[in-house]
């Protein structure tokens, strides 16, 4: 599975989106672009994935590159709650989830 | 849908005992099971792969022996810590892998179970 590269830690002040970038250069064409969330001492929550074309669901966004070597998780109303550690994943269909350091976001009053 | 349970979700023990972990897929049928550890403030690390009525396949370094995965069923999985040591405290997860209601195959996680070594 393709490496992603994501920052260390965000802030995001509470009602706005925090947008959530990943890095995934070496993707390869069959490989989906999963993001899952850890609260702390929690399972891993899935919240999207996609493949080339933009997506959406009650949780979040998800906007992917035309030349498919980055993507932007948004959440577009950020709130306490979404204080997590946000992992951006390359898999192919049935591949294993290999987690990165991910990214610490904060979300702030 | 798609729900993960374990049990139990912490658990204290002695060194030199054995401990066992379950995780459940609820309400559908994970053709593939995995098993993370988590150490604090790491991230997750992958243990082993297991499918239904076969042997589990497990990542370079993690020891068999030591950590014995059963996959009965389609519903269930269990992780067995053999001889435990404190080294062995961690946050345990499970996720299962299947098709739940939606037309791809995905991977859904438990809640976790804190293992504690005294």
């Amino acid at each position: 599975d393709a490496k992603t590269t994501q920052p260390t830690s965000m802030d995001c002040a509470e009602g706005r989106a925090a947008n959530l970038p990943c890095n995934h250069s070496t993707i390869s064409g069959n490989e989906y672009v999963y993001w899952y969330r850890q609260i702390h001492s929690q399972g891993p929550q899935y919240i999207i994935h996609g493949l080339k074309n933009n997506e959406t669901n009650e949780m979040a966004s998800l906007i992917i590159t035309e030349d498919r070597k980055s993507s932007t998780l948004i959440l577009p109303h950020a709130t306490l709650r979404d204080t997590a550690v946000y992992y951006c994943i390359a898999r192919g269909s049935y591949g294993k989830l290999t987690f990165g350091q991910g990214t610490i976001l904060t979300v702030h009053p | 849908g798609a729900v993960v349970s374990q049990h139990p979700s912490r658990v204290i023990c002695k060194s030199g005992t054995s401990v066992k972990i379950e995780c459940r897929s609820l309400d559908f049928q994970a053709t593939t099971m995995f098993w993370y550890r988590q150490f604090p403030k790491q991230s997750l690390m992958l243990m082993a792969t297991s499918n239904e009525g076969s042997k589990a396949t497990y990542e370079q370094g993690v020891e068999k022996d030591k950590f014995l995965i059963n996959h009965a069923s389609l519903t269930l999985s269990t992780l067995t810590v053999t001889s435990a040591h404190p080294e062995d405290s961690s946050f345990y997860i499970c996720s299962a892998g299947g098709v739940a209601g939606a037309s791809s195959y995905e991977q859904y996680f438990g809640p976790g179970t804190r293992l504690t070594v005294t």
